[in-house]
């Protein structure tokens, strides 16, 4: 079975970029599907940032659309994500999904939570 | 972009009763609609997806129903496990989108 993990810092500045890896195991991401990232800030509901075909193809939240970019990288079997410009709303738990069959997420990473804070 | 709003917020219910949750669209999704439980302190968790498939591993007490813009996910008999955040999501043109979720609690 297909397990992910998010990896990356805990802490950023604001007006900084947010990084974030997701580490695929059990499943090689050249092979196929849809990969996404959702957050949910403390104590609400959660919100889709983007989603990235295994050749590279993006789609993003269009509120978010200015700040972000997802990309894979198949040589590690992961895929990134960059949320550039953060502030203080962009404080979350951030999760990296697998997308199947496109219309749902599958699997779930166990989320990292990012702290926007000087 | 496609707007889903779940009611109640709020569902207050005692074990071995029936959940009836609610997930409307502002526009058709067809059936691609899916929902998910949340557990504090951890990741969502596949339920049902296009409508009315349970994802794999999910016990039968879990159904889903509706399609075009009025959906419906149903506990038929609530066990202690099940009380939680659900959420529905769609996909339409491109874009994903998340209901604000149902909390289910312990009466």
């Amino acid at each position: 079975q297909v397990q992910l993990q998010e990896s990356g810092p805990g802490l950023v500045k604001p007006s900084e970029t947010l990084s974030l890896t997701c580490a695929v195991s059990g499943y090689s991401i050249s092979s196929g599907y849809y990969w996404g990232w959702i957050r949910q800030p403390p104590g609400k509901g959660l919100e889709w940032i983007g989603s990235i075909y295994h050749s590279g193809s993006t789609y993003y939240n269009p509120s978010l659309k200015s700040r972000v970019t997802i990309s894979v990288d198949t040589s590690k079997n992961q895929f990134s994500l960059k949320l550039s410009s953060v502030t203080a709303a962009d404080t979350a738990v951030y999760y990296c999904a697998i997308q199947l069959w496109l219309h749902h997420f599958d699997y779930w990473g166990q989320g990292t939570l990012v702290t926007v804070s000087s | 972009e496609i707007v889903l709003t779940q009611s109640p917020a709020t569902l207050s219910l005692s074990p071995g009763e029936r959940a009836t949750l609610s997930c409307r669209a502002s526009q058709s999704v067809s059936s691609y609609l899916a929902w998910y439980q949340q557990k504090p302190g951890q990741a969502p968790r596949l339920l049902i997806y296009d409508a009315s498939n349970r994802a794999t591993g999910i016990p039968a007490r879990f159904s889903g129903s509706g399609s075009g813009t009025d959906f419906t996910l149903t506990i038929s008999s609530l066990e202690p496990e099940d009380f939680a955040v659900y959420y529905c999501q769609q996909r339409s043109n491109w874009s994903w989108t998340f209901g604000q979720g149902t909390k289910v609690e312990i009466k």
